[in-house]
């Protein structure tokens, strides 16, 4: 069974804080794993993927296979950074998607 | 990116009647889509795969009679909640994955708002 565990409901942090989004997965096979984002009024988005190894908006996720953990992280946050964001897993070919509960920050000036 | 679009945003209805909710691809075609439900502050749930020309997948628990899916062509899915009660309101959304690029990335809808009185 494919789950993803995301502790924090809530983070808040001041501007210029470096920022990090907890992510914890369990899965048997190899998974693909997936930040989305959604910021106020606005539609799901995806923010990065692991297998593209790249930094979006300062953000970026390292896959630690040992500790089952996709953390996503920021050396400092910026007000825009402010949204609720989701780590996802998908398991197969088909792109099947399970998320976390999803983290709110926020960002104080 | 690739743009999905749903429809109607939000709508209220009388317990019993039925609600149909359109998922449109719009600018790429989609041999698969995905419906979720998201409950306030929850998480999105998994409620099935939809497949263009065949069968939906439903989700364990999903009552594939109550949430009835049609794929019948590559830019469209429909959701159809039959006999909806005051349980089934909830915000759905739905995601098409745009095959186009090498990433297959998946793109959401802006979500339906269904409330039922």
């Amino acid at each position: 069974a494919q789950r993803v565990t995301q502790p924090e409901k809530l983070l808040s942090v001041f501007k210029g804080a470096p920022v990090e989004l907890k992510c914890n997965y369990s899965y048997s096979g190899s998974p693909e794993l997936f930040w989305y984002v959604q910021y106020s009024r606005q539609r799901l988005q995806l923010l990065l993927r692991h297998i593209s190894r790249e930094s979006i908006k300062g953000f970026t996720a390292d896959l630690n296979k040992g500790e089952t953990s996709f953390h996503l992280k920021k050396p400092f946050a910026q007000e825009e950074d402010s949204a609720m964001y989701y780590c996802a897993l998908s398991g197969g070919s088909n792109y099947k998607l399970t998320f976390g509960k999803g983290t709110l920050l926020t960002v104080n000036p | 990116g690739a743009v999905v679009s749903q429809h109607p945003s939000r709508v209220i209805c009388k317990s019993g009647t039925s609600v149909k909710i359109e998922c449109r691809s719009l600018d790429f075609q989609a041999t698969t889509m995905f419906w979720y439900r998201q409950f306030p502050k929850q998480s999105l749930m998994l409620m099935a795969t939809s497949n263009e020309g065949s069968k939906a997948t439903y989700e364990q628990g999903v009552e594939k009679d109550k949430f009835l899916i049609n794929h019948a062509s590559l830019t469209l899915s429909t959701l159809t909640v039959t006999s909806a009660h005051p349980e089934d309101s909830s915000f759905y959304i739905c995601s098409a994955r745009d095959l186009r690029g090498a990433s297959g990335e998946l793109f959401f809808g802006e979500g339906s708002r269904l409330t039922v009185l």
